[in-house]
């Protein structure tokens, strides 16, 4: 069973610029998660969809962060304008009502 | 409001030395008590996990045990191994309500040779 898929592996950006981040999870899972991860720390949930329906997204920076789940399988997530605290990895997860798998991560540095 | 404490923030054990991470939290209402390895460029992989209706749970070297009236559970690394080097993250969720996940600050671990 192939795993949980993001791309790019790493991006590097210049603040006030856009990017924008691609997940594709483990198939037939119908809950994907997307997680800030700051250098030093845990991850951070930063927005959560069942399908294609957003769950908890208490925490997602609305005013600069996107995401969508359009068809209920592969997400993207959005950053515009970036700014130099946006500098984490962005981890995208993926279950199917139990345990939680991760991505490889997408390794973003803001300068 | 960190709702999940994690200590020590490292460690270093030496090679077949037990591994012990300990992790306390305020949400009564978390019912789903994971623990994660994680290895530098690489995300966090499932270690092993608990429940709160058992006090244990044991995979191979990697033994959980947890205290529901403390709030507290630790993970414990036996025979440790110079490859158990990672950062370790404790986390705990609401799972039946299909809640994320709230992790820890993490334990990295250094096992020398």
């Amino acid at each position: 069973e192939a795993g949980v898929a993001q791309s790019p592996r790493y991006k590097i950006i210049e603040k006030r610029q856009s990017v924008a981040f691609w997940c594709n999870p483990i198939s037939g899972h119908a809950t994907l998660y997307w997680y800030q991860q700051i250098l030093g720390q845990g991850p951070k949930l930063l927005i959560q969809f069942q399908n294609n329906g957003v769950v908890d997204d208490s925490q997602l920076p609305k005013d600069r962060f996107s995401a969508e789940r359009l068809k209920g399988v592969d997400s993207t997530l959005k950053i515009q304008p970036a700014k130099l605290e946006d500098s984490a990895v962005y981890l995208c997860a993926s279950s199917r009502g139990g345990a939680q798998y991760f991505g490889p991560g997408t390794r973003l540095l803001v300068l | 409001q960190q709702q999940v404490k994690q200590s020590p923030q490292s460690l270093i054990v030496q090679k077949g030395g037990i591994s012990i991470i300990n992790c306390a939290y305020e949400n009564t209402a978390f019912d789903y008590f994971p623990w994660y390895q994680q290895f530098p460029g690489k995300g966090p992989a499932l270690l092993i996990a608990i429940r709160p209706d058992v006090s244990e749970k044991k995979e191979g070297r990697f033994t959980i045990s947890f205290n529901k009236s403390a709030k507290q559970f630790s993970l414990h690394i036996m025979d440790s191994q110079p490859g158990d080097s990672a950062t370790y993250f404790c986390a705990a969720s609401k799972n039946q309500a299909g809640t994320a996940l709230i992790f820890g600050k993490g334990t990295t671990l250094s096992v020398s040779s």
